[in-house]
């Protein structure tokens, strides 16, 4: 596709429920990232995917949190037993390869998430 | 290890005045630096990026940022704001696989 796209771009759940956002890279970025954003915070990394693998889960908050990636391509993120805290927008982003030689992160519209 | 701090949340302008966002780094390794700007409501947009090429880089909009190893800063530049310059701005550095942002500076320009 001809940018990052994000589904949904809103969602709002019921506290103790499972949500799964889902990310499409641009066409043939291999680099895929989750960052999270809350209200009047930076941008929290999350974790990172080289092709299907994900060398670096650190940013993940708990065990709540979980992603996978398919194909090279299309990732989910999905949290399960949802918390208030868990409300946040968070972004998607890709790049041709890993951002360690200057390639720019291009990012998705984000999926901002309310949980109630 | 590496990081960036943006120096002030918050950033009032009038129409027509020069923007100083200001932006330092830290990094083991010679960094990649960035500026990305984001408007309501949507994503992260690149507004330019330092990849050793030339200190000084221009960007779209009109911004440009001068790197300065010996400050280790890469403050963004506007000579002239837009109303519709204003957004959240967000510095970053990469010099390992994954990019550092720094927690955003909200230009606010008033008429």
């Amino acid at each position: 596709g001809a940018g990052v796209s994000q589904s949904p771009s809103n969602k709002v759940t019921e506290k103790g429920k499972d949500v799964e956002l889902r990310c499409d890279p641009i066409s043939g970025h291999t680099a895929l990232y989750w960052y999270r954003q809350s209200l009047g915070q930076g941008l929290e990394f999350l974790i990172y995917f080289q092709g299907n693998s994900a060398p670096d889960k650190s940013g993940l908050p708990s065990d709540r949190f979980s992603a996978e990636r398919t194909g090279g391509s299309v990732s989910t993120l999905t949290i399960q037993r949802t918390q208030q805290e868990d409300s946040a927008v968070y972004l998607c982003a890709s790049s041709l390869e890993s951002s360690e030689r200057g390639n720019t992160i291009y990012f998705g519209e984000g999926s901002w998430l309310t949980v109630v | 290890a590496q990081s960036v701090t943006q120096l002030g949340s918050h950033v009032s302008v009038s129409e027509g005045a020069l923007v100083l966002l200001r932006c330092n780094y830290s990094s083991s390794v010679p960094p990649y630096l960035f500026w990305y700007v984001q408007y309501p409501n949507q994503g992260l947009q690149l507004l330019l990026k330092y990849t050793s090429a030339a200190t000084l880089v221009k960007g779209i909009n009109g911004f440009e940022a001068e790197f300065k190893k010996s400050e280790t800063s890469f403050h963004l530049t506007k000579p002239s704001a837009h109303m519709s310059d204003a957004a959240e701005y967000f510095c970053a550095v990469s010099g390992s696989y994954i990019p550092t942002f720094g927690r955003g500076t909200s230009l606010i320009v008033h008429p």
